[in-house]
C-alpha cells in the first residue's frame, strides 16, 4: 500500500531557510501536496504540484520533486516565526483521489 | 462562506456511549471526508462521500457510521466509544472537480477523550 514519510521534527533559526523532506511510495500519483497545521486548527494547503512538474516556486516556497527517487521536498525561505507549525505531505491516489498523508513534521523557528 | 464547521469543539465521552460529530460546507462541495489524527500521527481517512447519498469506508472504518443525506451534512456517528477512539477528528471537503486539483479544505476539529 502507499506509505507517505517525513522526518518529525525540524528547528531552524529565524531568517535561514527551512526544508521539509518526504518520501512516498505510489508512482502514480497525480498531485503531491504541502499542507500546513497550525495549532489548534485544521490543516490548509500551502501549495501543491503536479506529478509532470519537477519544481514549483511561489513567493517564499520552492517545491521540489524527484519523481525517479519518490522525493518530494519543500523549501520556506527567509523562515519566521509565524512558519512554526506541522507541515504534512500529501499525495492523491491516483485510482481514487483520495490523499494519503505523512506523519508531518513539526517545524520550530527561533529567534 | 464560513467554509468547513464542526460541532462540537471538545467533548468527553465514558465508554459504551455514543455521539454524533456534525460537519457542514457551504461551497457546494461534493466530496467529503472524516479523518482522525493521532498524536505524532499523520491523518487517516474514517469515511468519505463522492456525493449526497454515497459513502465508502477509508482506511480506518470500524467503530464509526456515517450518513449523506444532503449535499452539505456529512455526520460520523461513534455507537459505543472506546478509549482507542480518543483523537482529533477532522471533517474535509473537496470539488471533486480535476481543475481543483482536489484542494481539501478542513474543519477546525473536534477533540474527543474517550475515558
Amino acid at each position: 500500500g502507499e506509505d507517505v514519510e517525513q522526518s518529525l521534527f525540524l528547528s531552524v533559526r529565524e531568517g535561514d531557510s527551512s526544508v521539509i523532506n518526504c518520501t512516498y511510495t505510489d508512482s502514480s500519483s497525480t498531485y503531491l501536496y504541502w499542507y500546513k497545521q497550525e495549532p489548534g486548527a485544521g490543516l490548509q494547503l500551502l501549495t501543491y504540484i503536479f506529478s509532470n512538474m519537477d519544481m514549483k516556486q511561489d513567493q517564499r516556497l520552492t517545491v521540489l520533486l524527484n519523481k525517479k527517487d519518490k522525493h518530494l521536498s519543500l523549501r520556506i525561505a527567509d523562515t519566521q516565526t509565524g512558519d512554526s507549525a506541522i507541515y504534512f505531505c500529501a499525495e492523491a491516489d491516483y485510482n481514487t483521489d483520495k490523499l494519503i498523508f505523512g506523519t508531518g513534521t513539526r517545524l520550530q523557528v527561533f529567534p | 462562506n464560513a467554509g468547513v464547521t464542526q460541532t462540537p469543539k471538545f467533548r468527553i465521552l465514558k465508554i459504551g456511549q455514543s455521539m454524533t460529530l456534525q460537519c457542514t460546507q457551504d461551497m457546494n462541495h461534493n466530496y467529503m471526508y472524516w479523518y482522525r489524527q493521532d498524536p505524532g500521527m499523520g491523518l487517516k481517512l474514517i469515511y468519505y462521500s463522492v456525493g449526497a447519498g454515497i459513502t465508502d469506508k477509508g482506511e480506518v472504518p470500524n467503530g464509526y457510521n456515517v450518513s449523506r443525506s444532503t449535499t452539505e451534512d456529512f455526520p460520523l456517528r461513534l455507537e459505543l466509544a472506546a478509549p482507542s477512539q480518543t483523537s482529533v477528528y477532522f471533517c474535509a471537503s473537496s470539488s471533486g472537480l480535476a481543475e481543483h486539483y482536489n484542494e481539501q479544505f478542513f474543519g477546525p476539529g473536534t477533540r474527543l477523550t474517550v475515558l
